[in-house]
């Protein structure tokens, strides 16, 4: 059960897009379709974005979008905006009835 | 509304034993699949068990043996027995619940609580 590989952070301006990469193995990202991304502010309760690779919850902007590739996922927020700025964590269901979560990723908004 | 809200957590010596809860309202615990995940300080997010709605339970390996999930069908409550703790167990413990699906759940967390904080030292 190793976390999966993200990395530590990204930044990008208003408006520019970015991209959080999410890399496991065939154990898990590369073996379901079950993919989930989440938001967490400081001191928050983290906060369900995209699951199932790519579908979002009612809610979530569509600026945000999931996408996978072998054992990589990506999160990709367009239009970036001042409140995307937090820490994004992918999750993938592993087999066996377990759950392995990424290291996290920190978004600073320049 | 839709709520998770944990309790129990504290300081607590290594090799003791601590009972976190998970109070929620606006739906049925029984009919959910509902997790612990917790998060060490400064760390990231790591997944701790799972109870389906129909009992089964399963464990992350670095708990298996220490930890004990449970719920109250009468309370509506989650519960999360810690026994044996170390160290590294010293962690925010988030509830959450399962986004449900038309047939079944899918594989991601659509409702959290708000935390509670374990600290594992002597």
């Amino acid at each position: 059960q190793s976390a999966l590989t993200q990395p530590r952070s990204v930044s990008g301006s208003p408006g520019q897009s970015v991209t959080i990469s999410c890399t496991g193995t065939s154990s898990d990202v590369g073996g379901y379709n079950s993919v989930s991304w989440y938001q967490q502010h400081p001191g928050k309760a983290p906060k369900l974005m995209i699951y199932d690779v790519n579908k979002r919850p009612s809610g979530v902007p569509d600026r945000f979008s999931g996408s996978k590739s072998g054992n990589t996922a990506s999160l990709t927020i367009s239009g970036l905006q001042a409140e995307d700025e937090a820490d994004y964590y992918c999750c993938s269901f592993a087999g066996s009835y377990t759950w392995v979560f990424g290291g996290g990723t920190k978004l600073t908004v320049l | 509304e839709v709520q998770l809200v944990e309790s129990g957590g504290g300081l607590i010596q290594p090799g003791g034993s601590l009972r976190l809860s998970c109070a929620a309202s606006g739906f049925t615990v029984s009919s959910n699949y509902m997790s612990w995940v917790r998060q060490a300080p400064g760390k990231g997010l790591e997944w701790v068990s799972v109870i389906y709605s129909g009992g089964n339970t399963y464990y992350a390996d670095s708990v298996k043996g220490r930890f004990t999930i449970s719920r109250d069908n009468s309370e509506n409550t989650l519960s999360l027995q810690m026994n044996s703790l170390r160290a590294e167990d010293t962690a925010v413990y988030y509830c959450a619940r399962y986004l449900k699906a038309v047939a079944g759940f899918f594989h991601a967390f659509d409702i959290w609580g708000q935390g509670t904080i374990v600290t594992v030292s002597s």
